[in-house]
């Protein structure tokens, strides 16, 4: 189903704390997303990667980092500098250079607590 | 960057109405528009695309029209079935190709909130 598996589906995290959520793909995909969704406020950029190695900040990378050492991985951190992480969170990926279909990981609902 | 609105955030449509949902986009360079819709706890998943060299598209009870020079774009639902109620994305690509070497970077709406009621 997509190929594009995120874990955990729920992750519940003490406030000061980094967290990290994992985003894998078999689709041999060389870009990867991440976005941020909240209600109301539709899918919000976070990173991308359009290749190993290589990642850039989307339109809300403050208080996230990640990281691309792998063609298949793509994992999230929300550190503790991210001041209202609580959020549903979606993994994407896409051929790129072509404007082809994104396909979406099942998310990773995080709450603060 | 580019910007994508979207409207309007819920609409209510009769069993067999016809749906229409609006967006605009800024950044004249974009050339791929997707709609996604997304069940409730489910992933959004891609219903229809257009792109820039395209007017019209159409499947079965679902088109969109791209309007170039406005920059906007609308997704039509006709003939609405319970099984339509979800909320809709439309989106927007910057830059993108060969040529200029960067990947697509999809810019969403915030969405449209759809219910079928019978």
């Amino acid at each position: 189903d997509g190929g594009i598996t995120q874990s955990p589906k729920y992750l519940f995290r003490k406030e000061g704390q980094n967290v990290t959520l994992s985003c894998e793909q078999n689709l041999n995909h060389d870009a990867m997303y991440w976005y941020r969704q909240d209600p109301g406020q539709g899918l919000r950029l976070i990173y991308y990667s359009q290749i190993v190695n290589d990642f850039q900040k989307g339109d809300i990378a403050e208080g996230y980092s990640v990281s691309r050492e792998k063609k298949e991985s793509f994992p999230l951190t929300v550190t503790s500098a991210q001041k209202n992480p609580t959020a549903f969170y979606l993994c994407a990926s896409q051929l790129p250079y072509k404007n082809t279909e994104a396909f979406f990981g099942q998310g990773t609902r995080l709450t603060v607590v | 960057g580019e910007n994508v609105e979207q409207h309007p955030s819920t609409l209510s449509v009769q069993e067999g109405d016809s749906a229409v949902i609006k967006c605009t986009y800024s950044d004249s360079a974009s050339n791929y528009f997707p709609w996604y819709k997304q069940e409730l706890g489910k992933r959004p998943q891609l219903i229809i695309d257009i792109r820039s060299n395209v007017g019209e598209k159409k499947d079965q009870r679902i088109a969109v029209t791209l309007n170039k020079t406005a920059k906007h774009f609308s997704l039509h639902i006709t003939e609405t079935q319970p099984e339509d109620s979800a909320v809709y994305f439309c989106a927007a690509t910057q830059g993108g190709g060969i040529v200029t070497g960067t990947a697509s970077k999809l810019t969403f709406g915030t969405g449209t909130r759809l219910q079928v009621t019978l």
